[in-house]
């Protein structure tokens, strides 16, 4: 299994300014991945984290809003651009071993933007 | 792009009463898994049914993948107020992507 922390675990933040959220896994994994959830909702996907490269984004996240680093295997960090009240959800990294398919999800960072 | 349907969105059961989640895709899936959010909480895992027809249990949860496999079910026999939270089915295709997709997930409250 894996271990995934997350920082900061929750904000509150003022339109038009921008949020790096972090991503910390224990293990050395192949795939990691940025989700949103807004409150009481389903997990929509907004990328691929890929190592040394850049991400692979879902349909309606473009880079220029939400661009993610993965320097190494362990660590990714998701930023929220330029931010709007529309941008108040909750943020969870996930992460799957390598040749395992399941996900292991951190705790998600809570934001709102006022 | 593919979706995954579940129902229903909100379930409210007496403690003892059984529970059952439905989960249909619109594409064939590779495997599907299921995962369980308690309140405030992130997902955790639950299984992963990769076989068509296959069932597998854990103590009081059955889960179960269609001969199709574009459907799978959770049920959950005498629910017990630990299982309030949300139970989400996550399909997933064929390819290396290990990318899922979520169904909207079944809010399960358990009056005791």
């Amino acid at each position: 299994s894996a271990v995934i922390s997350q920082k900061p675990s929750r904000d509150i933040c003022q339109r038009g300014t921008s949020l790096t959220i972090q991503c910390q896994v224990d293990s050395q994994v192949t795939m990691m991945f940025w989700y949103r959830q807004q409150p009481g909702q389903s997990l929509t996907l907004i990328a691929t984290a890929n190592q040394g490269s850049e991400a692979t984004y879902e349909s309606g996240f473009v880079i220029d809003k939400f661009p993610i680093s993965r320097p190494n295997l362990t660590f990714s960090t998701l930023t929220v651009s330029n931010m709007s009240p529309e941008d108040s959800s909750i943020y969870l990294c996930s992460a799957s071993l390598a040749g395992v398919e399941t996900q292991y999800f951190g705790p998600g960072t809570r934001l709102l933007v006022l | 792009g593919q979706q995954v349907m579940q129902i229903p969105q909100y379930q409210h059961v007496q403690e003892g009463e059984d529970f059952t989640t439905y989960c249909n895709s619109s594409t064939t899936l590779s495997n599907i898994q299921w995962y369980k959010q308690r309140p405030g909480g992130h997902p955790v895992f639950l299984i992963q049914l990769v076989k068509s027809g296959e069932v597998k249990k854990q103590k009081r949860l059955t889960f179960q993948f269609g001969e199709a496999k574009k459907n799978s079910s959770l049920h959950i026999t005498a629910t017990q107020t630990t299982d309030v939270g949300t139970d989400f089915c996550a399909g997933r295709s064929g390819g290396s992507n290990y990318k899922l997709t979520f169904g909207k997930g079944t809010l399960l409250t358990v009056n005791p």
